[in-house]
């Protein structure tokens, strides 16, 4: 079973709607975060996550550290909100830190 | 203020060479990680390097090394290449350490093995 993984793997959805991607993980985090990264390769930290919830314009994320899980909700989606979407944690251990990332999430909005 | 500069933006190299891809970081950035993407395998840490030591290291093989200079600059370097590391390899700097900071990603050196 893999440290980190997302749902769904792929989405489409029409302009306009309420999107939610999730990530759950098993390993103890000192954080996480939400990546984009559209065609090209270019990725985008969209947030970092210890506790709670952050809010970026139509984006917010929210973490539960005690059922190990996040969601990215994107409202009012739009086409250029098309890309994959990847959730990432930040593990902190005595001698060294790691990161592991989920599959991501292909995200295609339909005009 | 800059972004994370990579270079270079594509190459293609033949079995059995080296290569040396090189990451320019946000001016005031001390730590510089690596990683590698292939679409089999997703997205993998490589090193993490702070102000010149390598601090963290993923499970890749010893012919993936690094080293950061005194600028906080980084190069990777991959030594008898195998068509196995045909990837996209991306380089990210933070101002503070790995494991509590947000990443800034480059733009990612494509590498095709033939």
């Amino acid at each position: 079973k893999n440290e980190v993984e997302q749902s769904p793997q792929n989405l489409t959805a029409q302009e306009g709607e309420f999107i939610t991607i999730n990530c759950s993980y098993s390993v103890g985090i000192s954080a996480l975060h939400w990546l984009q990264q559209h065609p090209g390769g270019g990725i985008v930290s969209l947030f970092m996550l210890s506790s709670g919830k952050k809010k970026h314009g139509r984006l917010i994320a929210t973490i539960n550290i005690q059922e190990k899980h996040s969601s990215l909700h994107i409202t009012a989606s739009h086409p250029r909100d098309s890309a994959v979407y990847i959730c990432a944690v930040t593990v902190m251990k005595t001698s060294y830190d790691k990161v592991i990332f989920g599959p991501g999430t292909s995200l295609s909005v339909i005009p | 203020k800059a972004g994370v500069t990579q270079t270079p933006r594509y190459l293609i190299k033949t079995r059995g060479q080296q290569v040396t891809l090189s990451c320019s970081p946000i001016s005031g950035h001390r730590s510089v990680s690596w990683y590698q993407q292939t679409p089999g395998q997703g997205l993998q840490f490589l090193f993490e390097y702070f102000s010149e030591t390598q601090r963290n290291k993923g499970n890749f093989p010893g012919r993936f090394s690094g080293r950061q200079f005194s600028n906080s600059r980084s190069e990777m370097n991959v030594s008898t290449l195998e068509l196995g590391d045909s990837a996209l390899y991306l380089c990210a700097s933070s101002l503070g350490a790995l494991a509590k900071n947000i990443q800034y990603f480059g733009a990612g050196t494509r590498l095709s093995v033939l």
